[in-house]
């Protein structure tokens, strides 16, 4: 079973700010990599796939970066609607997520 | 526009038995695969469950033996039978749709979830 630890638990910021969220996988799983966006009472949403690739209508300033083990979700400046919870899940075998990185405001 | 809209869940005994249904609309249903994700009262998400297109079917440990899980193309729905509930088996369930190529990797629409509780 491939685990999935993401880092750092909480993030502390300010809107405007770059926000920096790590995900690592204990054996690679290639570029098989999402991460997800859930706000309070709702559920989940896709934002980032295959490690790099932006979903639908997600904004660019959101990135995903890496392939093997270390994965990272860069938002390049918070707006006010990026505090949520940030979840990555790799699809190596079957489905696995993080348990996620809490992004509040400062 | 896809919708995936749960129903059935509520209160449990433990030990207890019910039924969660996911009744999608919006896309060829056929040819995705829908899949059971959880999520306990103030944790994080956990996958559960997936029905793939070709009737295959797989689940996490924590609930292999006690859950199954079911589809009716003709209905475009997929249910999942929990029994041996236990309290930690409380929890959201969403049901949610893995992108349709060939490998489901991600879930790119989810419903808006269902409680289900376990108490006695």
């Amino acid at each position: 079973e491939i685990m999935l630890t993401q880092s750092p638990g909480t993030l502390s910021l300010s809107p405007g700010e770059r926000a920096t969220l790590s995900c690592r996988a204990s054996q690679s799983v290639s570029t098989y990599l999402a991460w997800y966006q859930q706000k309070p009472g709702q559920a989940p949403r896709l934002l980032i796939y295959d490690a790099s690739k932006r979903a639908t209508g997600i904004p660019a300033r959101f990135s995903g970066s890496g392939s093997g083990t270390d994965f990272t979700l860069t938002i390049s400046s918070l707006e006010p609607e990026d505090f949520a919870v940030y979840y990555c899940q790799h699809r190596k075998n079957l489905w696995a997520f993080g348990q996620g990185t809490k992004v509040e405001i400062k | 526009e896809v919708l995936l809209l749960e129903s059935g869940g509520g209160l449990a005994q433990p030990g207890g038995s019910l039924k969660l249904s996911c009744r999608a609309s919006g896309f060829t249903f056929s040819s995705s695969a829908i899949a059971w994700v959880r999520q306990a009262p103030g944790e994080g998400l956990e996958w559960v469950s997936t029905s793939g297109t070709f009737g295959d079917t797989y689940f996490a440990d924590s609930v292999k033996g006690r859950f199954t899980i079911s589809r009716d193309n003709s209905k475009n729905t997929v249910s999942l039978q929990v029994s041996g509930l236990r309290a930690e088996d409380t929890a959201v369930y969403y049901c949610a749709r893995l992108e349709p190529t060939g490998l489901s990797k991600y879930f790119d629409y989810w419903g808006q979830g269902i409680l289900l509780t376990v108490s006695s």
